[in-house]
């Protein structure tokens, strides 16, 4: 029963371009949310976190927003580079404090 | 220096074998993890460890044995490997339990299991 959904699997955007990965969550009760970064042969990293309090958070070229109401949140990447080609993943904190759900991944390419 | 390392990062053997994932981290972290990423890409907790002690057995057959000899490690061992059980496995790491503090995950880079 996945808890945290990010339902494309895929993205492909022009560099220079906005890139906008979406985020869907089930459990209400969430009150943080992160999105991780995987390159191929890695493991994923911290990118940017917001807090349910919170319905915007920006670091540099990403910004996360967060729509409670709809149980959503996406990350945007302006302007995208071809660094930027990883797979993205969406995760939340349980709230039991035993584990972080994840989504099952978005596959950003940006294209030079 | 690697904060979260596991070994080995390739692991090709036969079905019914037993293996073994080891990881360590340097982060003074209390709290550690294993995920499984499977053929779909979904990344699934399989155990989490705080300051040794078992938290969290998701549905994970008992084959998979977990073993945390102090904070910095958490091993997993894996008996009468079957053909399902191929895929990445990760380890990670986290200051605190998930949802109370709200820091992040930190991750090895992964363990590729292929089952012949």
């Amino acid at each position: 029963d996945q808890q945290v959904k990010q339902n494309s699997p895929s993205l492909s955007v022009q560099e220079g371009r906005i890139s906008i990965l979406n985020c869907d969550y089930t459990n209400s009760m969430f009150d943080y949310f992160l999105w991780y970064k995987k390159y191929p042969a890695e493991g994923p990293t911290f990118l940017i976190s917001i807090s349910s309090i919170k319905d915007k958070n920006e670091d540099g070229r990403f910004t996360v927003f967060l729509n409670k109401s709809a149980k959503h949140l996406s990350l945007h990447i302006v302007p995208s580079q071809p660094g930027d080609s990883a797979v993205y993943f969406c995760a939340a904190p349980s709230n039991t404090g035993n584990q972080f759900y994840f989504g099952t991944g978005t596959s950003l390419t940006v294209i030079p | 220096d690697t904060a979260v390392s596991q070994t080995p990062k390739y692991l090709v053997t036969q079905m019914g074998n037993d293996k073994s994932i080891k990881c360590e981290q340097n982060l003074g972290h209390d709290t550690m993890y294993w995920y499984k990423q499977d053929s779909k890409k979904f990344l699934k907790i399989m155990f989490s460890y705080n300051n040794k002690e078992l938290i969290i057995n998701e549905t994970v057959p008992n084959r998979f044995s977990p073993k945390s000899p102090d904070k910095a490690h958490l091993n997993l061992h894996i008996n009468s490997l079957e053909l399902g059980d191929s895929a990445v496995y990760f380890c990670a790491s986290s200051h605190g339990l998930a949802g109370r503090n709200t820091g992040e995950l930190f991750f090895g880079e992964g363990s590729r299991l292929t089952v012949l």
